[in-house]
């Protein structure tokens, strides 16, 4: 049972474009929500996270909506550029703990 | 600084065999976490070792067990191995072991059973 699901699982956005990947979850204990960003042969790299309180976080081009009451969370990127090519993962943690639960990944093209 | 080293970075084994893979953390991170990722599974949680104590675990049979050494370098260990432990096997590392602090991922060791 996948305690998160991403949507969708690859995603084509033309350069200057705006790319949006959801993720929902069902278990209202999770606490935390980090997106990570992971280019082929490396590891995955923190992007941005949030916390259930506030409805949404912005980094650069990068903005998290959270959606509390519905369970659902998104990753908005502004202004895509190639170099965003990569593939994303939503995650989530609960209680503080270094436990997460990864979604099944993104795979984002940025056409230029 | 350096980042999280993990060697060796390509293995291949046979089915039955075991393995160890290892992970050394950013200086003075002493909290060591590991996935396993696949292509169909995704990232999946392994466990968590803070100051040489398992801390999380994950859903993972018991082939699957790790150790944290006293200067935070981690192994991970997979006795019998099958066809199906074929993945990338990351490790990531934090400061203080708490959830919202950054995790840092190392480039993996990529696992072929055959």
């Amino acid at each position: 049972q996948q305690q998160v699901k991403q949507s969708p699982q690859s995603l084509i956005v033309q350069k200057g474009g705006i790319s949006i990947i959801n993720c929902a979850y069902e278990n209202t204990a999770f606490d935390y929500f980090p997106w990570y960003q992971q280019f082929p042969g490396k590891g995955p790299a923190l992007l941005i996270a949030i916390r259930p309180d506030v409805s949404e976080k912005k980094e650069g081009r990068f903005t998290i909506s959270f959606n509390k009451s519905a369970k659902q969370f998104s990753l908005h990127i502004m202004d895509s550029q190639p170099g965003d090519s990569a593939t994303y993962f939503c995650a989530a943690s609960k209680g503080n703990f270094n436990k997460f639960y990864f979604g099944s990944g993104t795979k984002l093209n940025v056409k230029p | 600084k350096a980042g999280v080293t993990q060697t060796p970075r390509y293995l291949i084994k046979t089915r039955g065999q075991q393995v160890t893979l290892s992970c050394s953390p950013i200086s003075g991170h002493r909290s060591v976490s590991w996935y396993q990722q696949t292509p169909g599974q995704g990232l999946q949680f392994l466990f968590e070792y803070f100051s040489e104590t398992q801390r999380n675990k994950g859903n993972f049979p018991g082939r699957f067990s790790g150790r944290q050494f006293s200067n935070s370098r981690s192994e991970m260990n997979v006795s019998t191995l099958e066809l199906g432990d074929s993945a990338l096997y990351l490790c990531a590392s934090t400061i203080s072991g708490v959830s919202t602090d950054t995790q840092y991922f190392g480039p993996g060791t990529r696992l072929t059973v055959l």
